[in-house]
């Protein structure tokens, strides 16, 4: 079955440091997504992706935050200066369609920042 | 803004059991997600619905639009089922957008 995977599973940084998450999204799917969960927090969304441009980003998502797909296959999300804010799980998912498409959700990646 | 809110927050089940976990939302959606978070972290989606009912396997997912209620109801409860249950709209003003609900914890005891 077709998946999502995320790397790396976990990752430690210092405060300042600028960190990428990678994300490989199912392969026929459009729409890309990153959320995060802050530990004992509700999920929270970050910003959706297609067709090679931001669709949609919420307040979190702040200069600080950028996405890409550098090659048809990856989706990153870069935090350029971490914060300790900034630990969380980070998810990525993907979907075929926007509005009506099942989600599908990579295994997370869980940043800490010390 | 949309206000996604669960209940029970936390609920404790002896295997065997009919288990429902119950979200509400304030404003008109386009879809309604709901979600499974295993211990270890990871998200898998359960349904999605943007009106009626939906049924997979044991598990069972109602909507009520007018109400903005939904229902995800679990037949024979086994502790495999153990996890954190997470309710997500889809606004119609919000695009791709997803508010989450706070989950429910569910533990089901053998």
């Amino acid at each position: 079955e077709p998946e999502v995977t995320q790397t790396p599973s976990h990752q430690v940084t210092q405060m300042g440091q600028e960190v990428i998450l990678r994300c490989v999204p199912i392969s026929n799917h459009l729409y890309f997504y990153w959320y995060r969960q802050i530990l004992g927090q509700k999920v929270e969304f970050l910003v959706s992706f297609y067709n090679n441009e931001i669709s949609e980003k919420s307040e979190i998502f702040d200069d600080q935050f950028s996405v890409e797909r550098p090659d048809g296959s990856n989706f990153t999300l870069k935090i350029r200066s971490t914060k300790l804010e900034d630990s969380a799980m980070y998810f990525c998912a993907s979907s075929v369609v926007a509005s009506t498409g099942e989600l599908f959700f990579g295994e997370g990646s869980r940043l800490t920042v010390l | 803004k949309n206000e996604v809110e669960q209940s029970p927050q936390n609920l404790t089940a002896q295997e065997g059991e009919f288990i429902t976990i119950n979200c509400s939302y304030s404003v008109g959606i386009s879809a309604l997600h709901w979600l499974q978070q295993h211990p270890g972290g990871g998200i898998v989606s359960l349904f999605m619905l943007s009106s009626g009912k939906k049924k997979h396997g044991r598990l069972i997912a109602t909507i009520n639009i007018q109400e903005k209620h939904s229902s995800l109801h679990i037949t024979a409860s086994h502790p495999r089922d153990s996890a954190v249950y997470i309710c997500a709209v889809r606004n119609y003003n919000a695009g791709n957008m997803l508010t989450f609900g706070g989950g429910t914890r569910l533990m089901v005891k053998p």
